[in-house]
Formats: structure tokens, sequence, C-alpha cells
């Protein structure tokens, strides 16, 4: 069954620092998305991407995050310039298949998370 | 904003006995979707519902969705071990494809 796969599992990080994870959503899908997960807190929405543009993003998406599809495979999530509260579970997700509609109703698929720490 | 709540936050059984969490958001929902998360684990999609009134059941599961689309259950009967996890609910909107989700219950189920 194909899947969402990550990239690092886990990325420690000096406060202040760029930090890119790196996400392969399923091959067909046409929307992917970004959520992060505080520890011991639910899943929070940050960004959807459509079409090589962002198409939702939420409050916590500000100037420092960042998305990108450098091609047909990859979809990165960027972090310019860590804070401490940056550090949480950061989780890719993928949905609505290539050549049918998009529907509210699409599955999102997500993958196994990149756990980033600040220090 | 929107907002997701669900209660209990944590519940213990023993094994055998029924769990049940429920999905309260603000907002009336286009469809809603229920996942699990195992400690350690990012969430597995469990199921969708998008009718009004919806129940659909998987084995020992029961989830049901709300006349008023904006709340919503899952029953387990018969706990077993295995069923260990956080159980979240997330919302949609009509018009949005992001998840709002829930707070989630945290399910221990001792042997």
């Amino acid at each position: 069954e194909p899947e969402v796969t990550q990239t690092p599992s886990h990325q420690v990080t000096q406060m202040g620092q760029e930090v890119i994870l790196r996400c392969v959503p399923i091959s067909n899908h046409l929307y992917f998305y970004w959520y992060r997960q505080i520890l011991g807190q639910k899943v929070e929405f940050l960004v959807s991407f459509y079409n090589n543009e962002i198409s939702e993003k939420s409050e916590i998406f500000d100037d420092q995050f960042s998305v990108e599809r450098p091609d047909g495979s990859n979809f990165t999530l960027k972090i310019r310039s860590t804070k401490l509260e940056d550090s949480a579970m950061y989780f890719c997700a993928s949905s609505g298949l290539a050549g049918g509609p998009i529907l509210s109703t699409d599955t999102q698929y997500f993958g196994p998370g990149t756990r980033l720490t600040v220090l | 904003g929107q907002q997701v709540m669900q209660i209990p936050q944590y519940q213990h059984v023993q094994e055998g006995e029924d769990f049940t969490t429920y999905c309260n958001s603000s907002t009336t929902l286009s469809n809603i979707q229920w996942y699990k998360q195992r400690p350690g684990g990012h969430p597995v999609f469990l199921i969708q519902l998008v009718k009004s009134g919806e129940v659909k059941k998987q084995k020992r599961l029961t989830f049901q969705f709300g006349e008023a689309k904006k709340n919503s259950s899952l029953h387990i009967t018969a706990t077993q071990t295995t069923d260990v996890g956080t159980y979240f609910c997330a919302g949609r909107r009509l018009g949005f494809q992001k998840l709002v989700f829930g707070t989630g219950t945290r399910l221990l189920v001792s042997p």
C-alpha cells in the first residue's frame, strides 16, 4: 500500500538555525499538508498546498515557515530561524487522487512524522 | 476560530469493558474523520462520516455523526489491549481541505 514517507525521523537543532523537513507524498496525490503536534497535545494544521501554491494556512504558519515542492516527488517545510517552541512532531499528509475531482471528503494519509527538537 | 473538543481526555478500562469518546465542534462540519494514534506513532485513518445521522461500524468500533453535523462519537465494544492509543476526531468545513483535530481521548486498557 502506498505510504507517505518523511525524513529525517528526528532532527535536533540549535535555536536560530534553519531546518528543512522533507516529505514524499503518495505519488498520485495532489493535495499536500503539514501538521504539527507538540508533545502530549492535539494535532494542529499548519498549511495545505495544491497546484504549486499554498491553498490554506493557519495562524501558526507565519513568515518563519515556508513550503516548497522542489521536484515531482518531494514536499518540504522550511523553518528559517527555529525557536524553542517549534519543538514538536511534524507530520506531512497527502490526499486527492490525480485524475479525479478534489473532494472535501478525500482521506488524508499521514506520514510517520519528524520529531524536531530545538535546543 | 473553529474548535473541536473531545471528552473524556483520558480513560482507563479493563479489557472487555466498553469505551466511548465524544467529539463536539463549534461549527457545522462537512464531514468528520476519526484517527487512532499509538504512543510514538502517527495518526492512522479509521473512518470518515459524511451524512447527517450516519452510523458506521468496523468490527467492534461504532462511529456516529450527529444530526446537526456538529458532533460525533466513537464506541468500542469489549475493548482489547490492542485498542490502546489516542483517538482523535478531525472535522472539515465545507469548502476547506484542512482538518481541525479534536483534543483527543487517550485510552488505556488493562489486561
